[in-house]
């Protein structure tokens, strides 16, 4: 499996407060992806990265920030989070090739009060 | 990126052949058809990809049509474990978004 560590796995928060999900990889890979995934609904795109303070919006990407300081973190921020951002986040790494698949991490169970 | 259409859910006899197929008549000639799949609500996992000619692994097999416009998964000997949801991505450039569809819910029965 690729190195990829997210965390927390499971968090409860309260609406309003700040909150920072962590993506790390131990891969080296350049580009990395952020996405929902809510009951029902398919995974959907909220940033990306595709080198070292280069990011760029997905299809969800309102309420939601990032930052790629070093290679292999990627956070993302809820600046204050609602109900609505309830959901379960996936991180994805993919290598520079071109024809390179996604790799996934185990996902952050996120709670908004 | 081109636009996959897949049926939203498929059943199949445990031990047969699973056969996912995928639509994606605005492929461009460079561009990659990928499979993934999410079982429960774990991480998708990347199953298999190709550009035109089939390929296999130890997973499933991939078949491309000769005018690239639709693709089928094949899952050679299906298992209960196979119950999965299915998606099909087509192309995407390197620096590009990668944007998932619907997929197809693929339901082995004993």
């Amino acid at each position: 499996d690729a190195g990829i560590t997210q965390s927390p796995r499971h968090k409860v928060t309260e609406t309003g407060t700040p909150v920072t999900l962590r993506c790390h990889q131990t891969e080296n890979h350049r580009y990395m992806y952020w996405y929902r995934q809510d009951p029902g609904h398919g995974l959907r795109l909220i940033h990306y990265s595709y080198g070292v303070k280069d990011t760029d919006k997905g299809e969800v990407s309102d309420g939601y920030s990032v930052s790629r300081s070093k290679t292999e973190d990627f956070l993302l921020t809820l600046e204050s989070a609602t109900s609505s951002q309830t959901s379960v986040y996936f991180c994805a790494i993919r290598d520079r090739a071109r024809d390179s698949p996604l790799h996934f991490g185990n996902g952050t169970r996120l709670t908004v009060t | 990126d081109a636009k996959t259409t897949q049926p939203p859910s498929m059943d199949c006899a445990e031990g047969r052949a699973a056969n996912l197929p995928c639509n994606h008549s605005t492929i461009s000639g460079n561009e990659y058809v990928y499979w993934y799949r999410q079982i429960h609500s774990q991480g998708p996992q990347y199953i298999i990809h190709g550009l035109k000619n089939n390929e296999t692994n130890e997973m499933a097999s991939l078949i491309i049509t000769e005018d690239r416009k639709s693709s089928t998964l094949i899952l050679p000997h299906a298992t209960l474990r196979d119950t999965a949801v299915y998606y099909c991505i087509a192309g995407y450039s390197s620096a590009s978004k990668i944007i998932f569809g619907s997929g197809t819910r693929l339901s082995i029965r004993p």
